[in-house]
């Protein structure tokens, strides 16, 4: 699976727009980009996953470059109960391919 | 759907005694995983299990460790005998096939003295 990069941390304020990026310059054609979150004292939290296109769902949006080298997270409007470790992975699936890996992710502060 | 339950939540021993954690997965999910999260390594994958069968144990660190799902909706995993290094939150998770998203439990945090 494909090697991310992340921050280590970032800060945002409430209500406004939190963008966290993720490089993945090594993804292959058929490696998803997956996010989940991982809030204090609590077990990762699936949040969005994405091929090419754009996507979005009630918790987020999912901007993945035309070349597919980074993505952006986007959480349209950060409450505090956002702050979290965010993990971007990216992970293939299918056949042998189960094992997702997480790395250590962006601590998102959302500041009031 | 009440997610994926784990128990205990919190479990304080002491070195050499045995202990097991359970797992119940979302209903209808065939794929069961077992992870362990320390500070020094992370989030690092135990055991996975495919329609209640062992596909990949490569992660267990040490025969002390062994994990059982004997039906659809029960897993444990089970350490004996424990050792303070095995001190971690061990997370169990869930998905309806291995490519589908994980949903995770609050795990059990276990204290090894």
């Amino acid at each position: 699976d494909a090697k991310t990069t992340q921050p280590p941390s970032m800060d945002c304020a409430e209500g406004r727009a939190a963008n966290l990026p993720c490089n993945h310059s090594t993804i292959s054609g058929n490696e998803y980009v997956y996010w989940y979150r991982q809030i204090h004292s609590q077990g990762p939290q699936y949040i969005i996953h994405g091929l090419k296109n754009n996507e979005t769902n009630e918790m987020a949006s999912l901007i993945i470059t035309e070349d597919r080298k980074s993505s952006t997270l986007i959480l349209p409007h950060a409450t505090l109960r956002d702050t979290a470790v965010y993990y971007c992975i990216g992970f293939r699936g299918g056949g042998s391919n189960y094992k997702l890996t997480f790395g250590k992710g962006t601590l998102l502060t959302v500041n009031p | 759907d009440a997610g994926v339950i784990q128990s205990p939540r919190h479990e304080v021993t002491e070195m050499g005694q045995e202990v097991t954690l359970r797992c119940k997965p979302i209903s209808g999910h065939n794929s069961l995983f077992w992870y362990r999260q320390t500070m020094m390594r992370g989030l690092e994958l135990l055991i996975y299990f495919n329609n209640n069968v062992p596909i990949d144990d490569s992660g267990m660190p040490e025969d002390r460790f062994s994990a059982k799902m004997p039906n659809a909706s029960f897993s444990t995993l089970k350490i004996q005998p424990s050792e303070p290094r095995d001190s971690a939150v061990y997370f169990c998770a869930s998905s309806e096939s291995y490519h589908s998203p994980l949903h995770f439990g609050n795990g059990t945090r276990l204290t090894v003295t």
